[in-house]
């Protein structure tokens, strides 16, 4: 059965810390993974990986893909108050199908 | 910008009765889906649609149904609104791809069923 895997379920840390978020995957059919933060309302999207070792960056968020590992991670550098969400992870095995970890919840603490 | 809006933030409804959602896309993305949101669950697959009038059920189709009948359209129909229906409703679109266009998700809409 496919599944994704995130941890930790939740985190909560100081505004100024470094964080990294994981997500592992068992999916047939691997396509993309993708990577959304979800305050209050619509999950937005981050970053989409589709080949190994190649570094995603936006600001103080960046992610990488393993293939190898089957795994993922999403850093955020010098956190801030505003980085505080629910990360989501999802694998896209067709064009229609992602499977969905269950996310995790990040507080940023000032 | 995509815009994907849902016409309800929250809604309370009774069990029984007949709960439409709406979702509606701007950006005239082929594809359009719906997912409810369970804490510890992740998001879970209701139904997507590639094209007007064609839906394709998803991981948990039942006790749902759907009507595209314009492209920038996509409802979810609870038919008869039960407790274990109360849940976080996603709309999402996207263009059609091999993998390579992300979701762009609406606002949400939290329906309670008492």
């Amino acid at each position: 059965e496919d599944k994704v895997v995130q941890s930790p379920l939740s985190l909560v840390v100081h505004e100024g810390d470094t964080v990294t978020l994981n997500c592992s995957y068992e999916v047939t059919n691997f396509r993309s993974l993708l990577w959304y933060k979800q305050e209050k309302k619509a999950p937005t999207f981050l970053f989409m990986l589709t080949s190994s070792g190649i570094e995603k960056k936006s600001g103080r968020l960046s992610s990488i893909l393993d293939k190898k590992e089957l795994s993922s991670i999403l850093n955020i550098t010098a956190t801030q108050t505003g980085d505080s969400a629910i990360y989501l992870c999802a694998v896209r095995k067709s064009n229609y199908q992602l499977i969905w970890g269950a996310g995790t919840k990040l507080i940023i603490k000032p | 910008d995509v815009k994907v809006t849902q016409s309800s933030r929250y809604l309370v409804k009774r069990t029984g009765e007949k709960v439409f959602l709406e979702c509606v896309q701007d950006m005239d993305h082929e594809n359009m889906f719906w997912y409810r949101q369970d804490p510890g669950l992740g998001l879970r697959l209701i139904y997507f649609s590639y094209d007007v009038k064609m839906k394709e059920k998803g991981d948990i189709p039942e006790g749902y149904s759907v009507s595209r009948e314009k492209k920038e359209r996509f409802s979810l129909i609870l038919e008869s609104a039960s407790t274990n229906q109360t849940s976080m409703y996603l709309c999402a679109s996207s263009l059609p791809s091999t993998g390579t266009s992300p979701l762009h998700f609406g606002n949400g809409t939290r329906l309670t069923v008492t």
